[in-house]
């Protein structure tokens, strides 16, 4: 199947500063791409889907400005956690898809605010 | 919208025996529906996935689940399970019209005990 990698695995960071995850398609090109958080055991929430080149579309609930996504080319997108704080911690994943495809997930990042 | 239901959170089974985790889904359309794997602290794998035909999908690992619309059910099922099975699996679903944006259940944690 195709290949998504996320960048880093895991990341801890100080309160107030910002992180930015990276989400790859190795061997293909994502016209989609979805991010998802999971609570330490709870399941994954859809958090936003981004287009390539258009702005992300965010769920209910999602705060668009602590949470910035940036779907610039059709291989990588990003997630910056803005100005973090510890109920920020969390698993956060994406899966990206291509036109008409099923959707593949990255392994994940862990995030730890302190 | 779609909604899928685990009932059971938490499922201690012995090893060799086998296993059933249940899924329950709700759709006012067509849907797909999907099984993935989450080992501790890694992202997720698909295991198997419906998407049309033969109602009894195999996936891997030796797992395999049928879907049944009369019931809305997707249930996952292995004869023999491994100490390698421990993880957490989540059933999810997509419809048919947008199948990249996937809703997850809230995630059954199988226990395999030696």
């Amino acid at each position: 199947g195709a290949v998504v990698s996320q960048h880093p695995s895991w990341v801890i960071c100080k309160s107030g500063t910002s992180v930015k995850i990276e989400c790859r398609s190795l061997d293909f090109q994502a016209t989609t791409m979805f991010w998802y958080r999971q609570f330490p055991k709870q399941s994954l929430m859809l958090m936003a889907t981004s287009n390539e080149g258009s702005k992300a579309t965010y769920e209910q609930g999602v705060e668009k400005d602590k949470f910035l996504i940036n779907h610039a080319s059709l291989t990588l997108s990003t997630l910056t956690v803005t100005s973090a704080h510890p109920e920020d911690s969390s698993f956060y994943i994406c899966s990206a898809s291509w036109e008409g495809g099923l959707a593949f997930f990255g392994q994940g990042t862990r995030l730890t605010v302190v | 919208a779609q909604s899928v239901t685990q009932l059971d959170s938490q499922v201690p089974v012995f090893e060799e025996a086998p296993v059933e985790l249940r899924c329950n889904y709700s759709s006012s359309v067509s849907v797909y529906l999907f099984w993935y794997v989450q080992y501790p602290n890694q992202g997720l794998q698909l295991l198997l996935k419906y998407l049309s035909g033969s109602t009894l999908v195999k996936g891997i690992n030796g797992f395999e689940a049928e879907f049944n619309k009369s019931q809305t059910s997707f249930h996952l099922r292995k004869p023999s399970v491994h100490i390698s099975d421990t993880a957490e699996y989540f059933c999810a679903v997509s419809d048919q019209g947008g199948y990249q944006k996937v809703t997850f259940g809230t995630g059954t944690k199988l226990q395999v005990i030696p």
